[in-house]
């Protein structure tokens, strides 16, 4: 089975910076994807991170840990429109690579 | 616009109803997934075809049915629901489900379901 734990909430300040943590647990693992959800839309993607280590793409990187079944999306320079849902998904090793989501944790970007 | 087109965007239905749910996609991909999305819960992968042959089902009642005629379109066959089925259905696609392939999901608007 598959364990996938974020904090459900979060709130930052326009301008800063936000690390949002997943840690999971499973049988088997091939890598972790980020998603970004606003309201009422589809989930985006945003990152798969297979190898440990940190990738950056422009504000947002995403950092992974194997060993310590760890990973971390970091927002920088934070908007209003980064007011989102973020979820963390994990895709198994061997068989089908879909992924798993986490519940995901709710950003409130504030003035 | 992601590429993967859902339709309706609302439905309400009643117990005794019969309906379906449309995904359509246009990006080339030979994977298709319906997954659920209630409050506070996480996404909940129901069905995967990969290739029009169904690769995952996960435990779903037999109330919810999907048909997938080709790689570029997936169905989901709804009859004598529950309220607590009421949620947010997604539709996804990416290009396979191997290693080789890009897992990346492309997920359409979803369609708001409301159970009566």
């Amino acid at each position: 089975g598959q364990n996938i734990d974020q904090p459900t909430e979060m709130t930052a300040t326009e301008g800063a910076i936000v690390q949002i943590n997943c840690t999971y647990q499973t049988s088997g693992f091939n890598g972790l994807f980020w998603y970004q959800q606003h309201a009422g839309e589809a989930p985006t993607f945003l990152s798969y991170n297979v190898l440990d280590g940190l990738e950056e793409k422009g504000r947002f990187s995403s950092f992974l840990s194997r060993s310590k079944g760890y990973s971390y999306l970091l927002l920088k320079e934070l908007q209003m429109k980064d007011s989102a849902s973020y979820l963390c998904a994990v895709s198994r090793e061997g068989g089908s690579y879909i992924p798993t989501f986490g519940r995901g944790t709710s950003l409130i970007v504030h003035p | 616009e992601t590429g993967v087109t859902q339709t309706p965007r609302h439905l309400v239905m009643g117990m005794t109803n019969k309906k379906s749910l449309k995904c359509e996609q246009h990006l080339g991909h030979n994977a298709m997934y319906w997954y659920k999305q209630s409050a506070k819960k996480p996404l909940e992968l129901m069905f995967v075809y990969s290739l029009e042959e169904r690769v995952e089902n996960n435990s779903v009642p037999s109330r919810f049915s999907p048909e997938c005629p080709n790689s570029s379109h997936l169905f989901l066959h709804l009859h004598t629901l529950q309220p607590e089925d009421s949620a947010l259905y997604l539709c996804a696609s990416s290009q396979g489900v191997t290693q080789t392939a890009s897992t990346e999901a492309f997920f359409g608007q979803g369609t708001r379901l409301t159970v009566v």
